[in-house]
């Protein structure tokens, strides 16, 4: 079964300081994957996606991830941090099946950004 | 115009009563979901509907009845609540089955069982 790993619960950072979220999956064929963020009170929006090509992506609001496929890995990162990416930010991915439970997106636990003035 | 909407967005209600919650998309999407977010913010998908047709049913209580009445609505009946049901509950749409593409969220159903 699919699952993805956040390692970070809480990250606390000051204003102007770099960003790396980690992010890992678990799953044997091709992968689609995502990151989402979550502003207090509002509702998921999508940052980012990878589904093939250049594994760099960029993002909106300054956010990219890189997909490195032997590590099982898709770290979300922001050079310079703003107050204003105080969020929860939440890793997905879904199988290259279409359709069925093989296409459902798995989230993970998300990390909670908590950046300060 | 909200892309996807539910009402209501808060919901107080007692233990043993039933309610719903509604969802709309007017994005055109084929399929549209149910996820729950627990206390700890964890997301798990609940079910998937593609074209008025259940196409996901993860393990959820039978309490639980989703229903589609067209592409463009989703609505989740919940029948005798429990204090565990307590939960944000978010609808989403996606132009392709299985969430392939981009979910697009609404925003959330706070869902207080007392």
């Amino acid at each position: 079964a699919q699952s993805v790993s956040q390692h970070n619960h809480h990250v606390i950072l000051s204003e102007a300081a770099s960003l790396e979220l980690g992010c890992n999956y678990s799953y044997g064929g091709t992968v689609n994957l995502f990151w989402y963020v979550q502003y207090p009170g509002q509702h998921l929006q999508l940052l980012l996606k990878y589904f093939s090509g250049d594994p760099l992506v960029k993002g909106i609001k300054g956010f990219e991830a890189e997909f490195i496929k032997s590590k099982f890995s898709f770290n979300l990162r922001k050079p310079s941090v703003q107050w204003s990416d105080t969020a929860e930010y939440f890793c997905a991915v879904t199988g290259g099946n279409y359709g069925g439970s093989q296409g459902n997106l798995i989230f993970g636990k998300g990390t909670k950004l908590s950046v300060k003035p | 115009d909200t892309a996807v909407s539910q009402t209501p967005k808060y919901l107080v209600t007692q233990m043993g009563n039933d309610k719903s919650i509604k969802c709309e998309q007017n994005l055109g999407h084929d399929t549209m979901y149910w996820y729950k977010q627990d206390s700890k913010k964890f997301l798990k998908i609940m079910f998937s509907y593609n074209n008025k047709e259940l196409i996901i049913n993860e393990t959820v209580p039978n309490r639980f009845s989703p229903k589609s009445p067209d592409k463009a609505h989703l609505n989740l009946h919940i029948n005798s609540l429990e204090l565990g049901d307590s939960a944000v509950y978010f609808c989403a749409s996606s132009q392709v089955a299985g969430g392939v593409g981009e979910l697009f969220f609404g925003e959330g159903s706070r869902l207080t069982v007392l």
